[in-house]
């Protein structure tokens, strides 16, 4: 069965600092790949996706992500955040041998980004 | 912003009573989703539904049932509630590959937080 691991659960960074959240999912079968951001007491918006095609992925807010098939690893960095990233990022994938759609999530990882 | 609600919101309930929680959408999408969110687990499928009266379990069904009797409610049932299912519930819908944006995205409703005493 597929998983995901998000290996921190938290990120502390200061505002305009790098930063990168890693995610790494168990299987290289073809899948799509899903990055979430819940703001406090929020629904989850959507970040960047990939499908297909080129393994540099941009989103919103500045966000990009890098798919590499080989280490089974989607990570998301922003090259300089701001006090309002604060928030829970989810990684996510999608079997695409599943006709349900249904999604896999990981444990989140919180950033904390202070001033 | 897709649109999705869930009802209610917030309530407190207590051991042994039933609640249902209800997620309406707007989109008339096929696919719909429930999700539990808990700290340190990240959101884990409840049930899912791939079309009207058609549902299916996820990974963490026991103590839940699903209803969807038409296309824009689904309807999260727990039948006696207890402590363990005291979380934050996450509706979430599809258009799978038949409609935009073709590649199964879920969208994401506010939430229900429910606590059981």
């Amino acid at each position: 069965a597929q998983s995901v691991t998000q290996l921190d659960s938290q990120v502390p960074v200061f505002e305009e600092a790098p930063v990168e959240l890693r995610c790494n999912y168990s299987s290289s079968v073809s899948v799509y790949l899903f990055w979430y951001v819940q703001y406090p007491n929020q629904g989850l918006q959507l970040l960047l996706k990939y499908l297909s095609g080129s393994t540099l992925v941009k989103g919103i807010n500045g966000f990009e992500a890098e798919f590499n098939k080989s280490q089974t690893s989607f990570h998301l960095r922003k090259p300089s955040v701001h006090i309002s990233d604060t928030a829970e990022y989810f990684c996510a994938v999608s079997d695409l041998m599943d006709s349900s759609y249904k999604l896999i999530f990981g444990s989140g990882t919180r950033l904390l980004v202070r001033p | 912003d897709a649109g999705i609600t869930q009802s209610p919101r917030h309530k407190v309930t207590e051991t042994g009573t039933p609640v249902t929680l209800r997620c309406h959408q707007t989109e008339n999408h096929r696919y719909m989703y429930w999700y539990r969110q808990d700290p340190g687990h990240g959101l884990r499928l409840i049930h899912y539904s791939y079309g009207v009266k058609d549902t299916d379990k996820g990974e963490v069904s026991d103590g839940y049932s699903v209803s969807r009797s038409k296309t824009e409610d689904f309807l999260l049932t727990l039948e006696s509630a207890t402590s363990s299912q005291t979380s934050v519930y996450f509706c979430a819908i599809s258009a799978g590959t038949s409609g935009p944006p073709g590649d199964g995205e879920q969208f994401f409703g506010p939430g229900t937080r429910l606590t059981v005493l």
